[in-house]
């Protein structure tokens, strides 16, 4: 079956650790995303991938990075820098521009990250 | 102003009434628009795109305003299932930059 999926469900982190999380898509989706939601807050972009190789930072990249290395695979890794890390990480894929107008996105299940 | 803005709600409405959102947008670019429901601790799911000329599924009915930049979403006899998150989307077809407003709270009351 298609889909995104997200790994791990659930993460704990202790303070100062870097701690990557994973989405792979099987739907041969150009364009990749990754937000962040806080509780009972909407959802927030941190980065996001067009193509292969190249990505662009949303609006609050800092303390995040990510590859872009396969069409399949858009890997996060927060960082020590990010202050705040606790939160509720979503990734999602759609075809981007060349699939068209209306081309809409799906999320994989979402990973729960806490700092302990 | 924001580029995706909602109400954020909470909207309690009696079971069988209709209810309606709207969600404006900043980006008069701006040429894909969704509605997306997100049940509590899950990740988003579409509900419906919104096109130009409107478009209705079932009790659901969107529709999209350029003029105005607002976009909107109509349920009809309303389920206590109905009991969501609705979250407005844009993608900004230009960088493909898809951006979420914060949602608006449902509660259907029996």
């Amino acid at each position: 079956d298609g889909g995104i999926t997200q790994s791990p469900k659930y993460l704990f982190r202790k303070e100062g650790q870097n701690v990557t999380l994973s989405c792979e898509q099987n739907l041969n989706h150009d364009a990749m995303y990754w937000y962040r939601q806080d509780p009972g807050q909407g959802l927030r972009l941190i980065y996001y991938s067009q193509i292969v190789n190249d990505f662009q930072k949303g609006d609050i990249a800092e303390g995040y990075s990510v590859s872009r290395e396969k069409k399949e695979s858009f890997p996060l890794t927060v960082t020590s820098a990010q202050k705040n890390p606790t939160a509720f990480y979503l990734c999602a894929s759609n075809f981007g521009q060349g699939g068209g107008v209306g081309t809409e996105a799906f999320f994989g299940q979402g990973t729960r990250l806490t700092v302990v | 102003r924001k580029e995706v803005e909602q109400d954020p709600g909470p909207f309690n409405v009696p079971e069988g009434a209709t209810v309606a959102f709207n969600c404006t947008y900043s980006n008069s670019a701006s040429q894909s628009f969704f509605w997306y429901r997100q049940d509590c601790r899950k990740e988003p799911k579409l509900l419906m795109s919104v096109y130009s000329s409107g478009n209705e599924d079932g009790r659901f009915t969107a529709q999209l305003n350029r003029a105005s930049q607002y976009i909107s979403l109509l349920i009809r006899d309303s389920k206590l299932s109905d009991s969501a998150t609705y979250l407005c989307v844009v993608n900004q077809n230009r960088d493909d930059k898809i951006i979420f407003g914060k949602g608006t709270r449902l509660h259907i009351l029996p």
